[in-house]
């Protein structure tokens, strides 16, 4: 029972323009969503984050929203680099008493193309 | 330099071979966890701690055994290792404040096992 779907494997973008990657999540509970970027032979790195008391977070290039209602969220990258070329996870957790753990989805290769 | 570090980034090994996966941080995190890649799955969590001789199952503990006997160290034992444990292994860390916001990750180990 997956509670994070990344559902598009990959994504190709021509550089500049923007890049749309999509996660939806099952889980109600969930409460706290990050997004992480991962490149080839190093271990995942941590991009941005959003609380579900927002529906929206901007850090430079980068904006996440959020659509609770929808359960799903988006990570926008405008514009385009070639360095964003890598592997995108989304996660989710929640903070119960006694829950850090976060949920993983299966993760979005994007190649940026120049 | 803040860092999660494994050893080793590669490992071949034997059915049955006991072997064990180092992980070290340097930030004074209390929570560490172990997560494996496979593809078409992304990352699924192995064990986690919350500090000192605390430590707990994550999504898929079996084979596996974990001991946190010092905050800085989180190693992954496999005791009777077997094929299907053939994955990129990563150790995370953060700091506990109310959810776990940014993990840290290490390189990753490769693990082969004949």
């Amino acid at each position: 029972d997956q509670q994070v779907k990344q559902n598009s494997p990959s994504l190709s973008v021509q550089e500049g323009r923007i890049s749309i990657l999509n996660c939806d999540y099952t889980n109600s509970m969930f409460d706290y969503f990050l997004w992480y970027k991962k490149y080839p032979a190093e271990g995942p790195t941590f991009l941005i984050s959003i609380s579900s008391i927002k529906d929206k977070n901007e850090d430079g290039r980068f904006t996440v929203f959020l659509n609770k209602s929808a359960k799903h969220l988006s990570l926008h990258i405008v514009p385009s680099q070639p360095g964003d070329s890598a592997v995108y996870f989304c996660a989710a957790s929640y903070s119960g008493a006694g829950s850090y753990q976060l949920t993983f989805g299966k993760g979005t290769k994007l190649s940026v193309i120049p | 330099e803040a860092q999660v570090t494994q050893n080793p980034r590669y490992l071949i090994t034997v059915t049955g071979k006991k072997l064990t996966v180092t992980c070290s941080q340097n930030m004074n995190h209390e929570y560490m966890s172990w997560y494996r890649q496979d593809p078409g799955l992304g990352l699924r969590q192995i064990y986690y701690s919350m500090n000192v001789e605390v430590t707990d199952k994550g999504d898929v503990p079996e084979g596996y055994k974990v001991s946190r006997k010092e905050k800085r160290n989180f190693p992954l034992i496999l005791e009777s290792p077997s094929p299907n444990q053939t994955s990129l292994y990563f150790c995370a860390s953060s700091s506990l404040t109310g959810v776990v916001e940014k993990l840290f990750f290490g390189s990753g180990t490769q693990l082969s096992v004949l």
